[in-house]
C-alpha cells in the first residue's frame, strides 16, 4: 500500500482565494483525521471522519474551513477564501480503528500570501 | 487548559545520556495513549503504545499513570538518530475516537 497520499504538497495562493486540500488514505481503514501543525499551536484536529461520517468538526476554525468525505477513498479540506494565518502545515491521518495507530500522509505545507 | 500538555524543550542532551519526557492529559475518558515521533519537516510517525502496566521497546520504555493522568517516556542510551520531537498523544473513545496530540517535545543528542 502507498500509504496516505495528500495533494498539493505544497500549495502558495493568495489571500482571499479558495484552497483545497486532498487525501487519500489507506484503503481499508475507518477513520480518517485532518490536523493542522503550526509553531505557535503544535498539531490542531480540526475534524474527524467514521466510516465517511464526520464525527467530531469542532476544531476547524471558522466558517471559511470546510470538509468532506464522499467516499472510503477520499476526502478534501476546503477553505474559502483563504487568509494569510491560514498558513501552515496540514496532515491528513488514517486509521483502521479506535485503537490503531494512526498513519499520516506526507502534509500539504499552505502558504497564504 | 490544553488537553494533552508536555514541556516544549528543547532538550539537549549528550549521546549515551538518559533522557525523560512527561505528558499529562485533562480528560479522565482517554483510554488509548501513544508516544508518536516526528523528525523536521516530516510526518508524526508511531514510536509506541503506552499500557498501563507500562511497556519497554529497547532503549525506550513508556509509563502511565491513570490516577494522576500522567504518561512518560524514558529513553536510554541516546543516539544521534533519536534526535527529533516527540509528541504524547491520548485517544478519546466516548469522543468517538479522537485523536490529540501534545504540542511535542523536542530532543537533540549531540556527539
Amino acid at each position: 500500500d502507498a500509504g496516505v497520499i495528500q495533494s498539493p504538497r505544497h500549495e502558495v495562493t493568495e489571500m482571499g482565494q479558495e484552497v483545497t486540500l486532498r487525501c487519500k488514505p489507506i484503503s481499508g481503514h475507518d477513520y480518517l483525521f485532518w490536523y493542522r501543525q503550526t509553531m505557535m499551536r503544535g498539531l490542531e484536529l480540526l475534524i474527524y471522519f467514521n466510516n465517511n461520517v464526520p464525527i467530531d468538526d469542532s476544531g476547524m476554525p471558522e466558517d471559511r474551513f470546510s470538509a468532506k468525505m464522499p467516499n472510503a477513498s477520499f476526502s478534501t479540506l476546503k477553505i474559502q477564501p483563504s487568509e494569510p494565518r491560514d498558513s501552515a502545515v496540514y496532515f491528513c491521518a488514517s486509521s483502521p480503528s479506535r485503537v490503531g495507530e494512526a498513519f499520516f500522509g506526507q502534509g500539504t505545507r499552505l502558504t497564504v500570501v | 487548559r490544553k488537553e494533552v500538555e508536555q514541556d516544549p524543550g528543547p532538550f539537549n542532551v549528550p549521546e549515551g545520556a538518559t533522557v525523560a519526557f512527561n505528558c499529562t492529559y485533562s480528560n479522565s475518558a482517554s483510554q488509548s495513549f501513544f508516544w508518536y515521533r516526528q523528525d523536521c519537516r516530516k510526518e508524526p510517525k508511531l514510536l509506541m503504545s503506552v499500557y498501563s502496566s507500562g511497556n519497554e521497546d529497547g532503549r525506550f520504555t513508556a509509563q502511565l499513570n491513570r490516577a494522576s493522568q500522567y504518561i512518560s517516556l524514558l529513553i536510554r542510551d541516546s543516539k544521534l538518530s533519536d534526535s527529533a520531537t516527540y509528541l504524547c498523544v491520548v485517544m478519546i473513545y466516548n469522543q468517538g475516537g479522537k485523536l490529540i496530540f501534545g504540542q511535542g517535545t523536542e530532543l537533540s543528542v549531540k556527539p
